[in-house]
């Protein structure tokens, strides 16, 4: 199986930065997703890697180092509607029998406040 | 573009009971993917169907059976239903073969199971 760890729970006022880190144990790395789900709502989604380094959008950047197993979501200039949950989500081609399906992690509850 | 639809929105059922449950998948899809999400926890992966076949399975019992038609769109059943069944059941969909096959979500059906 997959182990993906999240933070559970991140605090941060609007304006600033924050940095919202996923770790993954995997043996057939295929792609790290992050999407941003509103509480009672679908996931929509973000960024996607499959190579190390940054890929920046907008005010959003995912950065990816698959020798460590690391990733990490990138939020600029935080607004109120930034208040979500965050998934990282990884596709591991060995865990699903060689099938293009992600392993989602818990999520990270970010909670931006004035 | 149309994007992923689910039908219904929310539904009770008591214990015991059958239940369908409808997606249909985005403009130039043609796979589709069953998620649970329990309050608090990530997606949790049912199975996938592809070209009306079943495209790989999570753990989940025999109870949950799906289906996908000819224009992409599916079906999850689930039979017996149990209280622990209660949870957002979100449908996404892909491209596989596209490169990324990243998923899209629908709006979910939250089912209540009493």
């Amino acid at each position: 199986g997959q182990n993906i760890d999240q933070p559970t729970e991140m605090t941060a006022t609007e304006g600033a930065i924050v940095q919202i880190n996923c770790t993954y144990q995997t043996s057939g790395f295929n792609g790290l997703f992050w999407y941003q789900q509103h509480a009672g709502e679908a996931p929509t989604f973000l960024s996607y890697n499959v190579l190390d380094g940054l890929e920046e959008k907008g005010r959003f950047s995912s950065f990816l180092s698959r020798s460590k197993g690391y990733s990490y979501l990138l939020l600029k200039e935080l607004q109120m509607k930034d208040s979500a949950s965050y998934l990282c989500a990884v596709r591991d081609l060995h865990a699903s029998g060689g099938s293009y399906i992600p392993t989602f992690g818990r999520g990270t509850s970010l909670i931006v406040h004035p | 573009e149309t994007g992923v639809t689910q039908s219904p929105t929310h539904l009770i059922k008591t214990r015991g009971q059958q239940v369908t449950l409808r997606c249909s998948s985005q403009s130039g899809h043609n796979t589709v993917s069953w998620y649970q999400q329990a309050l608090g926890q990530g997606p949790q992966f049912i199975f996938q169907y592809y070209r009306e076949e079943e495209n790989g399975r999570g753990n989940f019992p025999p109870r949950f059976s799906g289906l996908q038609f000819p224009n992409y769109s599916s079906e999850l059943n689930v039979n017996a239903l149990e209280l622990d069944d209660s949870a957002l059941y979100l449908c996404a969909s892909s491209s596989l073969g596209d490169g990324t096959d990243t998923q899209y979500f629908g709006p979910g059906t939250r089912l209540t199971v009493l």
